[in-house]
């Protein structure tokens, strides 16, 4: 079954902490990978896509260990605007995405 | 930035209705797709458009899910006898190429009586 499993949280951090997020799949022919983020009550909105090779967006890392199967996020130097639902997304058959029902992160002061 | 666009916002029909929500996608943009969110639950896949006709489709569209492009710029989903459990937050996207990552609009809420 094409499944895209998550740890659904809470994770509560102070501001400036570093968090990770983990999200395994069970599709060894899932065909790329994205983080998502979804604010509450608003659209999924794309965060960063999953390389093998690891990618980096200012305060974001994410990673793909495909031997492992499994997707990582990593957010360091937490802000109060980063406090949201983390969804990992697995594209399958071109274009059958899945999500994982998602991570909440609350970033407090 | 271009973007994806829904309306209604928020639709509420009658159960046994029919119901039809639109979506105007990103205009270079070639797959289409819908998805639901019921309230608390994960975003769920129902739908993708290639070509002007479906390319895949997950258990939850059914029979009474169908899906249009009427015209150059509008994508439908028509609900046709709707159920309490069709309550839900819709959600169109598109994307340029079926693996690139796709852009979502900002829903339709459809309330079911």
């Amino acid at each position: 079954r094409k499944e895209v499993e998550q740890d659904p949280g809470p994770f509560n951090v102070p501001e400036g902490a570093t968090v990770a997020f983990n999200c395994t799949y069970s599709n060894s022919a899932s065909q790329s990978f994205f983080w998502y983020r979804q604010d509450c009550r608003k659209e999924p909105k794309l965060l960063m896509s999953v390389y093998s090779s690891g990618n980096e967006d200012g305060r974001f890392t994410a990673q793909l260990n495909r031997a492992s199967q499994y997707i990582s996020l990593l957010i360091r130097d937490s802000k109060l605007s980063d406090s949201a639902t983390y969804l990992c997304v697995g594209v399958y058959n071109n274009n059958d995405m899945r999500f994982g029902a998602g991570t909440r992160l609350t970033v407090k002061p | 930035e271009p973007e994806v666009t829904q309306t209604p916002s928020h639709q509420v029909t009658q159960m046994g209705q029919e119901v039809i929500l639109r979506c105007v996608p990103i205009s270079n943009h070639l797959y289409f797709y819908w998805y639901r969110q019921i309230l608390g639950q994960k975003v769920e896949f129902l739908v993708s458009f290639y070509n002007n006709e479906i390319s895949e489709k997950s258990e939850i569209f059914d029979d009474q899910f169908s899906v249009e492009r009427p015209d150059g710029s509008n994508f439908t989903l028509k609900i046709r006898s709707t159920k309490l459990e069709d309550s839900a937050m819709y959600f169109c996207a598109s994307s340029p190429q079926g693996v690139q990552p796709q852009h979502f609009g900002d829903g339709t809420r459809l309330s079911i009586l």
